[in-house]
């Protein structure tokens, strides 16, 4: 069975500070993990994808996310948020034995700051 | 480029009717997916298909039923509404496997059952 948290609803930053949104999985099998960004009135839009290859993960408009198996985590991280970064974030994860199956998290509001 | 377009984008229904939503893709994807999204909450699939003449159910497939007549497309219908599925629905289509390959959705259909 999957299973995905994000441990933050909301996240409030600075314009030009750090982002960092949480996301932890639980998964009986070696999982896929991606995160996806949804503006208002929009679907979802791939920001970037870990596959079982390189653990730190770089992904579109300067986001990145390390996947750490130890503490069963995928955090997405950002050096300097954006005016334009103002959105709802979702982590998902999938199993290899699910071939149409993804589980989505409640997702994080993410609101920049001027 | 079209991507996934969804049809209609808002609807308002009584109790009791009837109605399907159409998604179109024109990336030559073999899976495409329903998914309902909820204030507050992550998407939920619904249904989704393999390839073209097949179906399979997803997470909440109760008061819903689909077709894949043709490989870009994809038909979600409400057999009777009920104000329970008042909700904002999804399209996506992958080209591969979830766990494997990345889902493109489309901008959604906001559906009010009064």
């Amino acid at each position: 069975a999957q299973s995905v948290t994000q441990l933050d609803s909301h996240v409030s930053v600075s314009e030009g500070t750090p982002v960092l949104l949480r996301c932890n999985y639980s998964s009986s099998y070696s999982p896929s993990l991606f995160w996806y960004v949804q503006h208002p009135n929009k679907g979802l839009q791939l920001l970037l994808k870990y596959t079982s290859a390189a653990t730190l993960v770089k992904g579109i408009n300067g986001f990145e996310a390390e996947f750490k198996k130890s503490e069963t985590s995928f955090h997405l991280t950002k050096p300097s948020a954006h005016m334009s970064d103002a959105a709802e974030y979702f982590c998902v994860v999938s199993e290899g034995t699910n071939a149409g199956k993804s589980t989505f998290g409640d997702g994080t509001t993410l609101t920049v700051k001027p | 480029n079209a991507g996934v377009t969804q049809t209609p984008k808002f609807r308002v229904l009584k109790t009791g009717q009837s109605m399907t939503l159409l998604c179109a893709q024109d990336m030559n994807h073999e899976y495409m997916y329903w998914y309902r999204q909820d204030p507050g909450m992550g998407l939920r699939l619904i249904h989704y298909s393999v390839g073209e003449g097949t179906t399979a159910k997803g997470e909440v497939p109760d008061g819903y039923n689909v077709s894949r007549l043709k490989k870009q497309n994809f038909l979600l219908g409400l057999e009777s509404a009920a104000p329970s599925q008042t909700s904002v629905y999804f399209c996506a289509s992958s080209s591969g496997t979830v766990s494997l390959r990345p889902q493109h959705f489309g901008d959604g259909t906001r559906l009010s059952i009064l």
